[in-house]
């Protein structure tokens, strides 16, 4: 089983809604990551955080905000989204907050998200 | 260009057949690391194996094999007797000191959808 959890694993919301997906992982691990995955695609790379704060933002629209309340929790506030947002919403850590290409990344289960 | 690139995009195998991933990489780094994730429907993706360019050991876990050859640039993993629980989206990822490496993610091929038939 994943260390990583996330919830919820399903939600559906309407492109006026504000939700949150949520993440935890309990492994101290110092860098966690938000990842978007479109049908048939590779997970793309979203939002880094190190140590608790934002070391990368990769042109994501404002209408996905992150938030890193402490190091164990990451969240994906989500605001007027469109259809094409529709997506498998991944969250991921890895041991060390420095960049370091031996750093294992852990995924979590995902969050289907769907904008109706 | 791509820096990783899965070539099949869907193979099919009855179980119990042999079965080999490939993965072609492309970095001007000496020092990066490749990594296979597993993807079943449920959506997770569960890390598998991750190898450093100074180590082109081959490498064996279970049915699992992985051969790392840095001449050819491939990191190619083989499923041996396969069964229907194999059956899955399989990715090949990269990570380069050049790029930031491990905290700045990981660089996916497009994955390699495997059908294991009953």
């Amino acid at each position: 089983d994943t260390e990583v959890t996330q919830t919820p694993k399903h939600l559906v919301m309407g492109m006026t809604n504000k939700k949150s997906l949520k993440c935890e992982q309990h492994m101290g691990h110092r860098a966690m990551y938000w990842y978007k995955q479109k049908a048939k695609k590779p997970p793309e790379l979203m939002f880094v955080y190190s140590y608790e704060k934002l070391s990368i933002n990769e042109s994501v629209p404002s209408r996905f905000s992150p938030e890193c309340p402490n190091s164990s929790l990451l969240n994906l506030h989500l605001h007027a989204l469109q259809p094409e947002d529709s997506a498998l919403y991944l969250c991921a850590s890895s041991p060390s907050g420095q960049p370091s290409p031996g750093n294992t990344i852990y995924f979590g289960e995902g969050s289907w998200l769907t904008v109706v | 260009a791509q820096k990783v690139t899965q070539a099949q995009t869907e193979i099919s195998v009855v179980e119990k057949e042999d079965v080999t991933l490939d993965c072609v990489y492309e970095t001007r780094d000496t020092t990066y690391y490749l990594f296979w994730y597993k993807q079943p429907p449920s959506g997770e993706l569960v890390f598998l194996i991750r190898r450093n360019s100074f180590d082109e050991q081959n490498e064996i876990s279970g049915r699992y094999s992985w051969n790392f050859q840095k001449s050819t640039s491939s990191f190619n993993f083989t499923i041996t007797a396969s069964q229907v629980v194999d059956s899955a989206v399989y990715f090949c990822a990269l990570s380069e000191r050049s790029s930031g490496g491990g905290a700045d993610g990981l660089t996916f091929g497009k994955g390699t959808h495997l059908i294991i038939q009953p």
